[in-house]
């Protein structure tokens, strides 16, 4: 069974880096894509960007890039959204999603249970 | 950036009846090399994940009831719940994966 599961909720000040992860299982993780995705509270789903984890190939929503970074380290079959100064505007669920099929062009039929990132002085 | 538009932003459906919403996309999400519309839809229950109702337009995936389907091509889709459940309530969106995915701003669907 495919299983994502993401790391639990964070509260943090404006200004504090921060990294949240989304650890893959019951499938080979390395064959998938990853996607992050963003719900502000009250609003709907903001694709953020997505990874390959087999070699890392990464593409941002140009909306998000700049503003922060997705990774993966496949040996601990994990993806991460990171980071460096976080604002209140960041405050959201962040969803990882994984893709059906083999390219970047797939339905996301797997998704994580969601991680709620708080930022406020 | 392909602009997802949804029609409408909530409807409110007496149980057993028919629910639609309609999705248009700014440009076209068919692919000309393989003839498959990149379109997917997702509903989203309050406190949940979004899970994948339908991909390719039409496809319902694994276990989705037989009252969800969905239609259309090119630039406009629709989902179609044929005989509306309490369990339907939720909010569904639609997804484009042609280009750099975007989803419409949601559909919220009540029991009148």
């Amino acid at each position: 069974e495919v299983q994502l599961v993401q790391s639990g909720a964070e509260v943090k000040k404006p200004g504090e880096s921060l990294k949240i992860s989304c650890k893959g299982s019951g499938y080979s993780f390395s064959s998938y894509w990853i996607a992050w995705v963003r719900q502000m509270p009250g609003k709907g789903l903001e694709w953020m960007g997505i990874i390959f984890p087999g070699d890392s190939d990464t593409r941002y929503n140009p909306s998000f890039q700049g503003q922060v970074t997705i990774s993966a380290d496949k040996a601990i079959t994990t993806a991460y959204l990171q980071w460096s100064s976080l604002r209140p505007s960041d405050t959201a669920m962040y969803f990882c999603a994984r893709s059906g099929g083999r390219g970047p062009q797939s339905p996301f039929p797997h998704w994580g249970q969601g991680t709620l990132v708080t930022v406020s002085s | 950036d392909i602009v997802m538009t949804q029609s409408p932003d909530s409807l409110a459906v007496s149980l057993g009846e028919r629910a639609t919403i309609n999705c248009k996309s700014s440009l076209s999400v068919i692919s000309s090399s393989n003839d498959k519309n990149y379109l997917g839809w997702y509903q989203q229950k309050p406190g949940q994940s979004p899970k994948l109702l339908i991909s390719w337009a039409s496809t319902r995936e694994s276990g989705v009831p037989d009252r969800f389907s969905g239609s259309g091509s090119g630039t406009d889709f629709t989902l179609t719940i044929s005989s509306l459940q309490a369990e339907d309530v939720a909010v569904y969106y639609c997804q484009q994966y042609y280009n750099t995915p975007t989803f419409g701003q949601g559909t919220k669907v009540e029991i009148k």
